[in-house]
């Protein structure tokens, strides 16, 4: 298997621009977790999803975020409108069970608001 | 609730000598553990993880962890530092036999000193 896929790997976009990043979990993972990384704030939680359906959201910071996963192979992190304090890297992570497996990381997506 | 302090963000050790990553947690049920490494620009890999069963617990690349109730720790240790050790180290909790998220410690950074 390719691991976890995320794209684009790097995204500038200016603030008020929607973004959209993209993730495709390892085939046959139930669970999929989205996490923000930044020096201040460290690794943050967003949001997770089990067999599609999302089961914990508290982490998404506002409105302005929003989470889908419309098939078990593909799941989006919208930001809509982005502000520059959304610059971040953006991990996508899937596993097989939340608790006790191995979640497994892509190699993340690098946003940078201006 | 579950916490977990990393103490010191950034350490260094010389080439060869050990390597001692703290970490404390606060759990109010048994925990389950994990450490986690990052490399540059990659996303997380698991280390170990402790789950059950014997306290000390062996991970890739000759790094351990003994898991200390009375203490509340998990420090993550290695005898001898290795160049390719330089790294981001995460600590997390998650609440045993219960569906919780795991909560992740803000990371070490460990420089090896040649």
């Amino acid at each position: 298997d390719a691991g976890v896929i995320q794209s684009p790997r790097h995204e500038v976009t200016e603030m008020g621009q929607e973004v959209t990043l993209r993730c495709k979990p390892i085939s046959g993972h139930d669970y999929l977790f989205w996490y923000r990384q930044t020096m201040m704030r460290g690794l943050e939680l967003l949001i997770y999803f089990n067999n599609n359906v999302p089961i914990d959201d508290s982490g998404m910071p506002e409105d302005r975020f929003s989470a889908k996963m419309p098939n078990a192979s593909f799941s989006t992190l919208k930001i809509q409108p982005s502000e520059p304090r959304d610059s971040a890297v953006y991990f996508c992570a899937s596993s097989f069970n939340r608790v006790l497996e191995t979640q497994y990381f892509g190699p993340g997506t690098r946003l940078l608001v201006l | 609730a579950q916490s977990v302090t990393q103490l010191g963000s950034h350490v260094s050790v010389s080439e060869g000598a050990l390597v001692l990553l703290r970490c404390n947690y606060s759990s109010s049920v048994p925990p389950y553990l994990f450490w986690y490494v990052q490399y540059p620009n990659q996303g997380l890999q698991l280390l170990l993880k402790y789950t059950t069963g014997a306290t000390l617990v062996k991970g890739i690349n000759g790094f351990e962890a003994e898991f200390k109730k009375s203490e509340t720790s998990f420090h993550l240790t290695k005898p001898s530092a290795h160049m390719s050790d330089a790294a981001e180290y995460f600590c997390a909790v998650t609440p045993m036999n219960r569906d919780d998220k795991i909560i992740f410690g803000k990371g070490t950074r460990l420089h090896i000193l040649p």
